[in-house]
């Protein structure tokens, strides 16, 4: 089962604006995590937030987590055309359990 | 380097025949797992392993088998048990509860 939703499923933005993309998600968690795919090839590591934060920054990234609405947001700020990806939202529930649910994630296309 | 190695990268299966996907990390990682890659689906689990000779189903787990007798390898076998195999196959690393190493992907098509 999906735990997370990206939102929205594609995004077209200009080269230099920001791209944000949104994740919600059903149950508790421990983790949530933000991955980068270039098309046909693994996902990346990107940024990871603990359930206890709310706000978490790295490079031109910055991830928020509102575990009241259950909801997560990643902000890419002055965007470059190698930024075209998919972005995947992905969730552990922490104990002795941590495998990764991802959701479907958000197709991002910046415009040179 | 340290990091995850999928092989093939392109495989191509005939009806009602057994594949074996490879996977291989030197990461010294504990837990790997193999997710499926449909367009416009996301990730789904079908296995993971969480230590050596030891692991458990995911969500898709019908048609496929694993094993895990060494702790840098983690092969996937998609048995002709599995109706629509066609898709993007891909494995993973962690160090316990941490962020996933991924590795390349093996693209599986049925011929």
């Amino acid at each position: 089962s999906q735990q997370g939703e990206e939102d929205p499923q594609a995004l077209s933005i200009q080269e230099g604006e920001n791209a944000t993309m949104n994740c919600s998600y059903k149950t508790s968690i421990n983790n949530l995590q933000w991955y980068r795919q270039n098309s046909g090839r693994g996902l990346v590591h990107l940024i990871l937030i603990r359930s206890n934060e709310r706000e978490k920054h790295s490079g031109r990234l910055r991830v928020t987590l509102d575990t009241s609405k259950k909801s997560s947001s990643l902000l890419i700020t002055a965007s470059r055309a190698a930024d075209t990806a998919s972005y995947f939202c992905a969730t552990d529930r922490g104990g002795s359990n941590y495998k990764l649910t991802f959701g479907k994630g958000t197709l991002l296309t910046v415009n040179p | 380097d340290g990091g995850i190695t999928q092989s093939p990268k392109y495989l191509f299966r005939k009806e009602g025949q057994n594949v074996t996907l490879s996977c291989e990390q030197n990461l010294n990682h504990d837990a790997m797992y193999w997710y499926r890659q449909d367009p416009g689906q996301g990730l789904r689990l079908i296995y993971y392993s969480q230590i050596v000779n030891d692991f458990q189903k995911g969500d898709i787990a019908e048609g496929y088998s694993v094993s895990r007798e060494k702790k840098e390898s983690f092969p996937l076998t998609v048995t002709s048990a599995q109706k629509n195999p066609t898709a993007f196959y891909l494995c993973a690393s962690s160090a316990g509860a941490a962020t996933c190493t991924f590795g390349s992907g093996t693209r599986l098509t049925v011929v």
